[in-house]
């Protein structure tokens, strides 16, 4: 049970490259999302899938797009690369836990992106 | 507009002394508080939760307390532990549009404890 996966782990871009940033939960969620992180700020949602075969637009989606490919796999493109796209992205996924429906959302290693 | 507060970044500590950190939130639609716990180089871990309708839940020598009235929560760790250095998110959970349930982070603090 290898919980969340990311890959690559660092990825060192140029202005106007693309990408695709990989994301797989091996736990049977039915949500996963995208955050990207940056100093002084919290984790910002990019992009989220509620469900297999649905998407939708987070607090920062500019610039970026998302591919359900299953229930396991959500993926982030990044079609053209520009400086502030650097970051560290993490992918999640959740579960409402037991009677409570406590929220748990858990996360990946993180991708850590350059854009030069 | 930052939803959901940590106002210190850094927060320093002396092993088996009490920990405390705080957040501040503004939405009182939220219905669900979590902590995360975040190394450096990994992704941020749960930790503890706290149902809106709630003002504590202990979980070892982690305790939440949630005020309401105040729109304040705030973790308490004791003792601290070395190993408990790392960055702490508050989060708090909202419905997004679209389904599933949306956390608004925290900026983080950057908890050292030392010898």
């Amino acid at each position: 049970n290898a919980g969340v996966t990311q890959t690559p782990k660092f990825q060192v871009l140029k202005t106007g490259q693309s990408m695709t940033l990989q994301c797989a939960q091996d736990m049977n969620h039915n949500s996963m999302y995208w955050y990207r992180q940056d100093p002084g700020m919290g984790l910002r949602l990019i992009y989220y899938s509620a469900s297999e075969g649905t998407t939708d637009k987070g607090e920062v989606p500019n610039g970026y797009n998302v591919s359900r490919l299953n229930k396991r796999e959500f993926s982030l493109r990044l079609e053209s690369a520009a400086p502030s796209q650097t970051s560290v992205y993490f992918c999640a996924s959740n579960t409402l836990e037991g009677l409570r429906r406590r929220e748990t959302q858990y996360f990946g290693p993180g991708t850590r992106l350059l854009v030069l | 507009d930052q939803q959901v507060k940590q106002n210190s970044p850094s927060l320093s500590v002396q092993e088996g002394r009490i920990s405390i950190l705080n957040c501040d939130y503004t939405n009182s639609m939220f219905d669900y508080f979590l902590w995360y716990k975040k190394y450096p180089a990994e992704g941020p871990t749960f930790l503890i939760s706290i149902s809106s309708i709630k003002d504590k839940n202990e979980d070892g020598r982690f305790t939440v307390f949630l005020n309401k009235s105040a729109k304040h929560l705030s973790l308490h760790i004791v003792p601290s532990q070395p190993g408990d250095s790392a960055v702490y998110f508050c989060a708090a959970r909202g419905i997004l549009t679209g389904g599933g349930n949306k956390l608004t982070f925290g900026t983080g603090t950057q908890l050292k404890v030392e010898l």
